[in-house]
C-alpha cells in the first residue's frame, strides 16, 4: 500500500529565509507526486506535480520540489519566503488507476 | 475554468442522525472524490467515483455511503453521526487519470452534538 509522510507538523521561518518542507513516500514503483497548498479560509490548490523526467519541478510562486527515488522523497523548497506563504502544505501521492493519498500536512508560519 | 460547490457549508447534526453532503462541479470532470480533513491527520479518502454510477471505496469508507447519479454531482451520506464528531469534508474532481490535478471545493464543516 502507498503512503505519504510529512514529518514536520509545524514549521516556522523568518520572512526572506529559505524553506524546505519534507515529504517521504512509500511505494514500490515511481508514483505521481503532488504538493498542494491550503491558504487560510481557502480550498486546496495545486503548487506543482511530478510524473517523470527532470527530478526538479517548478511550481507556482517560485516553489520547486525535488524527487529522489533513492530517498523516496519529494521535498518542497523555496529560496526566499514571504509572509503570504503562511499556509498548510500537503504532499500527495497517486498510483495508476487509483485516487491520490495525502500526508498529514505541514503548517508553515512566516514571521515578519 | 470551473467551480466546485459544496452544500451546506456548515452542518450540525445529532448523534445517530443520517446526514447528507452534496457536491456539484461544472468542470465536466470524470472523477470525483470525497476526503475528510481532521486537524493533524491530513486528508483521508472516503470514496471516489471515476464515472457516473461508479463508486470506489477509499481508506475511510466505513460509516459512509456515496452516490454518483450524474456526472456533475457526488453526494456523501454519514450513515450515523458520532457524538462530538467534528471534521471538514472536502469534495474534489479531476479529469480522470491518476496524474491529473485535483480541484477542491471549500468544504462542509460537520459538527455533531
Amino acid at each position: 500500500a502507498q503512503s505519504v509522510t510529512q514529518p514536520d507538523a509545524r514549521v516556522t521561518v523568518s520572512e526572506g529565509a529559505s524553506l524546505q518542507l519534507r515529504c517521504k513516500y512509500s511505494y514500490s514503483a515511481t508514483p505521481y507526486l503532488f504538493w498542494y497548498v491550503q491558504y487560510p479560509r481557502q480550498g486546496l490548490q495545486l503548487l506543482l506535480k511530478y510524473y517523470s523526467g527532470d527530478p526538479v519541478v517548478q511550481g507556482v510562486n517560485s516553489f520547486e520540489a525535488e524527487f529522489s527515488k533513492s530517498n523516496s522523497s519529494f521535498h518542497l523548497q523555496k529560496a526566499s519566503v514571504h509572509w503570504s506563504d503562511s499556509a498548510v502544505y500537503f504532499c500527495a501521492l497517486s498510483m495508476t488507476n487509483n485516487a491520490p493519498r495525502f500526508g498529514a500536512g505541514t503548517k508553515l508560519s512566516v514571521k515578519p | 475554468g470551473g467551480i466546485i460547490t459544496q452544500t451546506p457549508k456548515f452542518l450540525i447534526g445529532q448523534e445517530g442522525q443520517k446526514l447528507t453532503l452534496k457536491c456539484q462541479q461544472n468542470f465536466n470532470h470524470d472523477t470525483m472524490y470525497w476526503y475528510r480533513q481532521d486537524s493533524g491527520k491530513g486528508l483521508r479518502l472516503i470514496y471516489y467515483s471515476i464515472t457516473e454510477n461508479d463508486l470506489q471505496k477509499g481508506d475511510l469508507s466505513e460509516g459512509y455511503d456515496a452516490s454518483r447519479e450524474k456526472k456533475s454531482s457526488f453526494s456523501l451520506t454519514v450513515t450515523s453521526a458520532q457524538k462530538n464528531e467534528m471534521a471538514v469534508f472536502l469534495c474534489a474532481s479531476s479529469r480522470g487519470s491518476s496524474a491529473e490535478t485535483l480541484y477542491f471545493g471549500s468544504g462542509t464543516r460537520l459538527t455533531v452534538l
